[in-house]
Protein backbone atom coordinates (compact mmCIF):
# COMPACT_ATOMS: atom_id res chain seq x y z
CA UNK A 1 0.00 0.00 0.00
CA UNK A 2 1.04 3.56 -0.10
CA UNK A 3 3.38 5.04 2.54
CA UNK A 4 5.23 7.64 3.21
CA UNK A 5 8.78 8.16 5.29
CA UNK A 6 10.26 10.83 6.35
CA UNK A 7 13.53 11.68 8.44
CA UNK A 8 14.21 11.13 11.43
CA UNK A 9 13.83 13.59 14.12
CA UNK A 10 14.68 15.73 16.66
CA UNK A 11 16.43 17.90 14.52
CA UNK A 12 17.66 21.34 16.89
CA UNK A 13 19.00 23.79 14.46
CA UNK A 14 20.31 27.60 15.06
CA UNK A 15 18.38 30.51 14.28
CA UNK A 16 18.82 31.68 10.70
CA UNK A 17 20.29 27.56 9.47
CA UNK A 18 19.14 25.88 6.44
CA UNK A 19 16.40 23.46 6.92
CA UNK A 20 15.82 20.00 5.19
CA UNK A 21 13.49 17.61 5.96
CA UNK A 22 13.36 14.48 3.69
CA UNK A 23 10.66 12.76 2.90
CA UNK A 24 9.94 9.81 0.13
CA UNK A 25 6.73 8.23 -0.92
CA UNK A 26 5.67 4.80 -2.27
CA UNK A 27 2.46 4.92 -4.12
CA UNK A 28 0.39 3.37 -7.16
CA UNK A 29 -1.05 5.84 -9.48
CA UNK A 30 -0.27 9.86 -8.68
CA UNK A 31 -0.82 11.01 -5.00
CA UNK A 32 -0.88 14.52 -3.92
CA UNK A 33 1.29 15.59 -1.58
CA UNK A 34 1.23 17.19 1.96
CA UNK A 35 3.63 19.00 4.73
CA UNK A 36 1.63 19.74 7.71
CA UNK A 37 2.67 21.34 11.08
CA UNK A 38 1.58 20.85 14.28
CA UNK A 39 2.70 23.39 16.70
CA UNK A 40 2.42 22.12 20.63
CA UNK A 41 -1.11 21.79 21.67
CA UNK A 42 -2.67 22.37 18.32
CA UNK A 43 -3.80 20.35 15.65
CA UNK A 44 -2.08 19.57 12.39
CA UNK A 45 -2.33 22.65 9.53
CA UNK A 46 -1.74 22.71 6.42
CA UNK A 47 1.98 24.08 5.69
CA UNK A 48 2.08 23.52 1.71
CA UNK A 49 1.10 21.09 -0.94
CA UNK A 50 1.75 19.72 -4.45
CA UNK A 51 -0.89 18.10 -6.99
CA UNK A 52 1.41 16.77 -10.00
CA UNK A 53 4.96 16.23 -10.45
CA UNK A 54 7.22 19.20 -10.68
CA UNK A 55 5.12 21.63 -8.35
CA UNK A 56 6.46 23.41 -6.08
CA UNK A 57 4.64 23.68 -2.45
CA UNK A 58 5.59 27.10 -0.90
CA UNK A 59 4.57 29.23 2.10
CA UNK A 60 6.02 31.06 4.79
CA UNK A 61 9.24 30.72 3.11
CA UNK A 62 9.02 26.64 3.41
CA UNK A 63 9.03 24.81 0.05
CA UNK A 64 8.80 21.27 -1.29
CA UNK A 65 9.15 20.32 -4.73
CA UNK A 66 7.41 16.88 -6.00
CA UNK A 67 9.89 14.72 -7.82
CA UNK A 68 8.56 11.87 -9.27
CA UNK A 69 11.45 10.36 -10.30
CA UNK A 70 12.67 10.20 -7.32
CA UNK A 71 9.17 10.10 -5.18
CA UNK A 72 10.37 12.53 -2.82
CA UNK A 73 8.95 15.94 -1.30
CA UNK A 74 11.93 17.33 0.78
CA UNK A 75 10.85 20.35 2.66
CA UNK A 76 13.16 23.36 2.40
CA UNK A 77 13.70 26.62 4.69
CA UNK A 78 16.48 29.03 4.07
CA UNK A 79 16.57 30.50 7.30
CA UNK A 80 14.47 28.96 10.34
CA UNK A 81 13.65 31.12 13.08
CA UNK A 82 12.40 30.34 16.84
CA UNK A 83 8.98 30.58 16.03
CA UNK A 84 9.71 27.24 13.30
CA UNK A 85 9.78 25.05 16.48
CA UNK A 86 7.04 22.34 15.79
CA UNK A 87 6.32 18.65 14.39
CA UNK A 88 6.64 18.41 10.53
CA UNK A 89 4.55 15.35 8.69
CA UNK A 90 5.04 14.75 5.59
CA UNK A 91 1.52 13.32 3.91
CA UNK A 92 0.17 11.29 0.77
CA UNK A 93 -2.82 11.58 -0.13
CA UNK A 94 -4.39 8.40 -3.01
CA UNK A 95 -7.03 5.94 -1.78
CA UNK A 96 -6.80 7.50 1.63
CA UNK A 97 -3.99 9.88 3.24
CA UNK A 98 -1.39 8.19 4.92
CA UNK A 99 1.39 10.41 6.94
CA UNK A 100 4.73 9.98 8.00
CA UNK A 101 5.66 9.83 11.19
CA UNK A 102 6.62 13.46 11.71
CA UNK A 103 10.14 15.15 12.69
CA UNK A 104 10.51 17.23 15.29
CA UNK A 105 11.88 20.61 14.87
CA UNK A 106 13.81 23.09 17.55
CA UNK A 107 15.39 26.45 16.60
CA UNK A 108 17.27 27.64 19.13
CA UNK A 109 18.14 31.52 19.51
CA UNK B 1 -16.36 28.56 15.52
CA UNK B 2 -14.56 28.34 12.19
CA UNK B 3 -12.41 25.63 12.66
CA UNK B 4 -12.71 22.12 12.97
CA UNK B 5 -13.79 21.59 17.22
CA UNK B 6 -12.84 18.45 19.38
CA UNK B 7 -14.57 17.26 22.59
CA UNK B 8 -13.35 16.59 24.86
CA UNK B 9 -9.73 17.55 24.62
CA UNK B 10 -8.20 15.25 27.14
CA UNK B 11 -10.19 11.97 28.60
CA UNK B 12 -9.68 9.79 30.88
CA UNK B 13 -10.68 6.45 31.21
CA UNK B 14 -10.52 3.04 32.56
CA UNK B 15 -9.90 -0.18 31.02
CA UNK B 16 -12.90 -1.85 29.92
CA UNK B 17 -14.94 2.01 30.20
CA UNK B 18 -17.06 2.90 27.11
CA UNK B 19 -16.02 6.25 25.55
CA UNK B 20 -17.47 8.96 23.06
CA UNK B 21 -15.13 11.25 21.39
CA UNK B 22 -17.44 14.28 19.61
CA UNK B 23 -16.28 16.31 16.56
CA UNK B 24 -18.08 19.39 15.06
CA UNK B 25 -16.26 19.60 11.58
CA UNK B 26 -16.46 22.92 9.56
CA UNK B 27 -19.89 24.03 8.44
CA UNK B 28 -20.43 22.44 5.34
CA UNK B 29 -17.73 20.46 4.93
CA UNK B 30 -18.83 17.49 2.80
CA UNK B 31 -15.77 15.22 4.03
CA UNK B 32 -15.12 14.24 7.75
CA UNK B 33 -12.41 11.88 9.13
CA UNK B 34 -11.28 9.97 12.25
CA UNK B 35 -7.67 9.33 12.52
CA UNK B 36 -5.75 8.02 15.55
CA UNK B 37 -1.78 9.23 16.26
CA UNK B 38 0.25 7.50 18.59
CA UNK B 39 2.72 8.75 20.49
CA UNK B 40 5.41 9.78 18.19
CA UNK B 41 4.06 8.25 15.35
CA UNK B 42 2.03 10.20 12.61
CA UNK B 43 -1.31 10.23 12.35
CA UNK B 44 -3.23 6.83 11.15
CA UNK B 45 -6.40 6.98 9.43
CA UNK B 46 -9.54 4.97 10.93
CA UNK B 47 -12.78 6.23 8.38
CA UNK B 48 -14.35 8.73 6.45
CA UNK B 49 -17.42 10.08 5.82
CA UNK B 50 -19.02 11.67 2.97
CA UNK B 51 -22.09 13.59 4.44
CA UNK B 52 -24.12 10.97 6.71
CA UNK B 53 -22.67 8.30 4.66
CA UNK B 54 -19.70 6.19 6.09
CA UNK B 55 -17.88 5.13 3.08
CA UNK B 56 -14.46 3.64 4.08
CA UNK B 57 -13.99 2.12 7.78
CA UNK B 58 -11.02 0.38 6.82
CA UNK B 59 -8.85 1.44 9.18
CA UNK B 60 -10.87 0.97 12.61
CA UNK B 61 -8.70 -1.18 14.39
CA UNK B 62 -10.98 -3.66 15.85
CA UNK B 63 -15.08 -4.23 16.39
CA UNK B 64 -14.66 -2.16 19.69
CA UNK B 65 -14.23 1.22 17.55
CA UNK B 66 -17.65 2.89 16.12
CA UNK B 67 -18.08 6.00 14.39
CA UNK B 68 -21.16 7.73 13.15
CA UNK B 69 -22.43 11.00 11.37
CA UNK B 70 -26.11 11.03 11.82
CA UNK B 71 -26.84 14.10 10.04
CA UNK B 72 -23.80 14.64 7.99
CA UNK B 73 -21.85 17.31 10.43
CA UNK B 74 -21.41 16.51 14.06
CA UNK B 75 -19.41 12.74 14.08
CA UNK B 76 -18.91 10.92 17.15
CA UNK B 77 -16.14 8.22 17.56
CA UNK B 78 -17.25 5.66 20.09
CA UNK B 79 -14.68 3.02 21.73
CA UNK B 80 -16.52 0.22 23.92
CA UNK B 81 -14.32 -1.86 26.35
CA UNK B 82 -11.59 0.41 26.39
CA UNK B 83 -8.33 -0.87 26.65
CA UNK B 84 -4.71 0.56 27.51
CA UNK B 85 -3.51 0.15 23.49
CA UNK B 86 -6.49 2.56 22.92
CA UNK B 87 -4.25 5.67 24.35
CA UNK B 88 -3.63 8.27 21.87
CA UNK B 89 -4.44 11.10 20.50
CA UNK B 90 -7.72 11.11 17.89
CA UNK B 91 -7.64 13.73 15.70
CA UNK B 92 -10.65 14.78 13.37
CA UNK B 93 -10.44 16.25 10.13
CA UNK B 94 -13.01 17.82 7.56
CA UNK B 95 -13.18 18.88 3.73
CA UNK B 96 -15.18 20.65 1.67
CA UNK B 97 -15.65 18.72 -1.02
CA UNK B 98 -15.88 14.66 -1.69
CA UNK B 99 -12.07 12.67 -1.73
CA UNK B 100 -9.66 14.39 -4.91
CA UNK B 101 -6.70 15.14 -5.45
CA UNK B 102 -5.33 17.95 -3.54
CA UNK B 103 -8.39 18.32 -1.53
CA UNK B 104 -7.15 19.59 2.09
CA UNK B 105 -8.47 18.61 4.97
CA UNK B 106 -8.57 20.92 8.27
CA UNK B 107 -7.63 19.23 11.44
CA UNK B 108 -9.34 19.56 15.13
CA UNK B 109 -6.77 19.90 17.48
CA UNK B 110 -7.56 16.16 19.22
CA UNK B 111 -8.66 14.30 21.79
CA UNK B 112 -6.00 12.81 24.03
CA UNK B 113 -7.16 9.55 25.48
CA UNK B 114 -5.47 7.58 28.16
CA UNK B 115 -6.74 4.56 29.29
CA UNK B 116 -5.31 3.45 32.72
Amino acid sequence: GDSVTQMEGPVTLSEEAFLTINCTYTATGYPSLFWYVQYPGEGLQLLLKATKADDKGSNKGFEATYRKETTSFHLEKGSVQVSDSAVYFCALLGDDMRFGAGTRLTVKP
Amino acid sequence: GAGVSQSPRYKVAKRGQDVALRCDPISGHVSLFWYQQALGQGPEFLTYFQNEAQLDKSGLPSDRFFAERPEGSVSTLKIQRTQQEDSAVYLCASSPYNTGGGNIQYFGAGTRLSVL
